[in-house]
């Protein structure tokens, strides 16, 4: 199956904007998603399809996907954002599920 | 209420086994694409098994062999037999249902802890 490369952490301060990749072969031809995880908690999804939010997720999260990067993006971060962001896609040859390995964010 | 509930986690010897349920509420397990997931201590999510609604089944390569999914209609419940299993196999295991239509997880249970340790 392919591989999602994800920055092991980044950081932000409140009230910006934070950036977290995810990157693979022409993953720009792939479906990606995204999902949030507190400690403690289960992954909870924040964009599916690339650029969609699912209901109750704030406008700040948003997505991008294309050529070998896809991105999440959260605007005006909170406090309450920090947490392990994780993107998906789905290995349609193999039938499963590729995680990429996940990024903590940091709210300074 | 929509939700999964999953149990049968807990500590087991190199070698053995164990099966996990999963429960659903609100929808039917077998008219979805049901999956297993889990995570390492401090670690990622990592895929480990899937059913389609039509009944047939994948695994991941580490477990291929040694776990089996399978599902009881009645019960509304999905369950993973994991057998020969070690220490690298501790996890929380989260069972989870797959939109196919775009191939992502929308619901997730709470996870059950599987510790493999002597």
């Amino acid at each position: 199956s392919f591989v999602l490369t994800q920055p092991p952490s980044v950081s932000v301060a409140p009230g910006k904007t934070a950036t977290i990749t995810c990157g693979g072969n022409n993953i720009g031809s792939k479906s990606v998603h995204w999902y949030q995880q507190k400690p403690g908690q289960a992954p909870v999804l924040v964009v599916y399809d690339d650029v969609h939010r699912p209901s109750g997720i704030p406008e700040r999260f948003s997505g991008t996907n294309s050529g070998n990067t896809a991105t999440l993006t959260i605007s005006r971060v909170e406090a309450g954002d920090e947490a392990d962001y994780y993107c998906q896609s789905w290995d349609s040859r193999s039938d499963q599920a590729v995680f990429g390995g996940g990024t903590q964010l940091t709210v300074l | 209420e929509v939700q999964l509930i999953e149990s049968g986690g807990g500590l087991v010897q190199p070698g053995g086994s164990l099966r996990l349920s999963c429960e659903a509420s609100g929808f039917t397990v077998r008219s979805n694409y049901m999956t297993w997931v889990r995570q390492a201590p401090g670690k990622g999510l990592e895929w480990v098994s899937s059913m389609y609604s039509g009944g047939s089944t994948y695994y991941a390569d580490s477990v291929k062999g040694r776990f089996i999914v399978s599902r009881d209609n009645s019960k509304n419940t999905l369950f993973l037999q994991m057998t020969s299993l070690r220490a690298e196999d501790t996890a929380i295991y989260y069972c989870a249902r797959v939109v196919i239509t775009y191939w992502y997880i929308d619901l997730w249970g709470r996870g059950t802890l599987v510790t493999v340790s002597s």
